[in-house]
């Protein structure tokens, strides 16, 4: 059955580097979004992104991130100078057009600032 | 603000019982409601999708909603350990998925 896979599975930085967390979206899906989890509290929308551009995102994502399909597989979300408060579960999800609000969740990069 | 709100939990229910998780929601124009399964430390996997006042029911799990009084529950029927996670009640606007904080479920033995 075919999956939403993501990179690194973690991914540990100091703080002020500049992180490129990887997702590979099911082939034929239209529709890609990260969200975030910090734990122990509720998974939050970062930002949607269809037909080659952002949609639809939320006040968490400032300036300091930014999200790219590159080619016709990769969906990649950019934090620029991390912080402390980025740490957190990262999940990308995609959807392939028909209801939005079904969608499928990778299983996560969990980042860590330090 | 858009808000969904849910009991944390978690809610211990014997092998067998019904669990029974509620969520409400603040924007009356919401149309679409969603169930998302999350076990410790994965991703969320949706398991219900409910649009109509009135029940759904898939296998042993069953979703309720009722617009005028801004609820959504689902209730496991027959529940099993293996239903021990954390269930997120989910609404969309637009493009993006609002969940609830989760409510944490403990099937016991």
């Amino acid at each position: 059955e075919p999956e939403v896979t993501q990179t690194p599975s973690h991914q540990v930085t100091q703080m002020g580097q500049e992180v490129i967390l990887r997702c590979v979206p099911i082939s034929n899906h239209l529709y890609f979004y990260w969200y975030r989890q910090i734990l122990g509290q509720k998974v939050e929308f970062l930002v949607s992104f269809y037909n080659n551009e952002i949609s639809e995102k939320s006040e968490i994502f400032d300036d300091q991130f930014s999200v790219e399909r590159p080619d016709g597989s990769n969906f990649t979300l950019k934090i620029r100078s991390t912080k402390l408060e980025d740490s957190a579960m990262y999940f990308c999800a995609s959807n392939p057009g028909l209801d939005l609000g079904e969608q499928f969740f990778g299983p996560g990069t969990r980042l860590t600032v330090l | 603000q858009k808000e969904v709100e849910q009991n944390s939990g978690p809610l211990s229910v014997p092998e067998g019982a019904i669990a029974s998780l509620n969520c409400t929601y603040s924007d009356r124009g919401s149309q679409s409601f969603f169930w998302y399964r999350q076990y410790s430390g994965k991703s969320p996997e949706l398991i219900m999708s409910i649009y109509s006042n009135g029940d759904k029911e898939d296998g042993r799990f069953t979703a309720q909603l009722n617009k005028a009084s801004q609820y959504v529950s689902l209730l496991i029927r027959d529940s099993q350990p293996s239903d021990s996670a954390t269930y997120l009640c989910a609404v969309i606007a637009g493009n993006k998925l609002t969940f609830g904080t989760g409510t944490q479920l403990k099937v016991e033995l």
